[in-house]
């Protein structure tokens, strides 16, 4: 059964603390992408990858960090630096990051901040 | 960078209705548009999604309509079903740059039945 994984579905952190979130997919895509949800607003990128240990910044990168080990796993940790961390984030995949602009959406992870 | 505008944000109907939902954006250089359904507490899922060289596609129940010239496109829904209520987004990139894709605010639509 293909697809896109986050987990955990909901995640409650203390201020100060780092966080990290899930992503895996098995559909075989070369690229990845991270995004925030806030109430009333599109969604906004934080980082994405189009292949494996390379990952660019995206419009709201500030306070978070991902690492790209392997082809199936893209992982966002939100530091304590970012301000506002309550959200719900999305993970994406595309086919790679160049010839098609499809992109497949997880289940998304619910941020609490205590 | 794009923009884009999504219009209008909540809109409710009839079961049987259909509903439409309109974008504009501000790049010429876009050339995909993709349509996304979001059900309360779930990632968006692509539900129809029309490129530049075409000026309207449908799928069933849907159907989404382009005009490059004024920039803008919409999202029909016909017959509308109470299952056919969440959120939906629309989207403009541009083919071979992933990640400049950007996204509308999103209309709730509801169907009441």
């Amino acid at each position: 059964d293909g697809g896109i994984t986050q987990s955990p579905k909901y995640l409650f952190r203390k201020e100060g603390q780092n966080v990290t979130l899930s992503c895996e997919q098995n559909l075989n895509h070369d690229a990845m992408y991270w995004y925030r949800q806030d109430p009333g607003q599109g969604l906004r990128l934080i980082y994405y990858s189009q292949i494996v240990n390379d990952f660019q910044k995206g419009d709201i990168a500030e306070g978070y960090s991902v690492s790209r080990e392997k082809k199936e796993s893209f992982p966002l940790t939100v530091t304590s630096a970012q301000k506002n961390p309550t959200a719900f984030y999305l993970c994406a995949s595309s086919i790679d990051g160049r010839g098609t602009d499809t992109q497949y959406f997880g289940p998304g992870t619910r941020l609490t901040v205590l | 960078g794009e923009n884009v505008e999504q219009h209008p944000s909540t809109l409710s109907v009839q079961e049987g209705d259909s509903a439409v939902i309109k974008c504009t954006y501000s790049d010429s250089a876009s050339n995909y548009f993709p349509w996304y359904k979001q059900e309360l507490g779930k990632g968006p899922q692509l539900i129809i999604d029309i490129r530049s060289n075409v000026g309207e596609k449908k799928d069933q129940r849907i159907a989404v309509t382009l005009n490059k010239t004024a920039k803008h496109f919409s999202l029909h829904i016909t017959e509308t079903q109470p299952e056919d209520s969440a959120v939906y987004f629309c989207a403009a990139s541009i083919i071979w740059s992933n990640n400049d894709m950007r996204f509308g605010a999103g209309t709730r639509l509801t169907v009441k039945p």
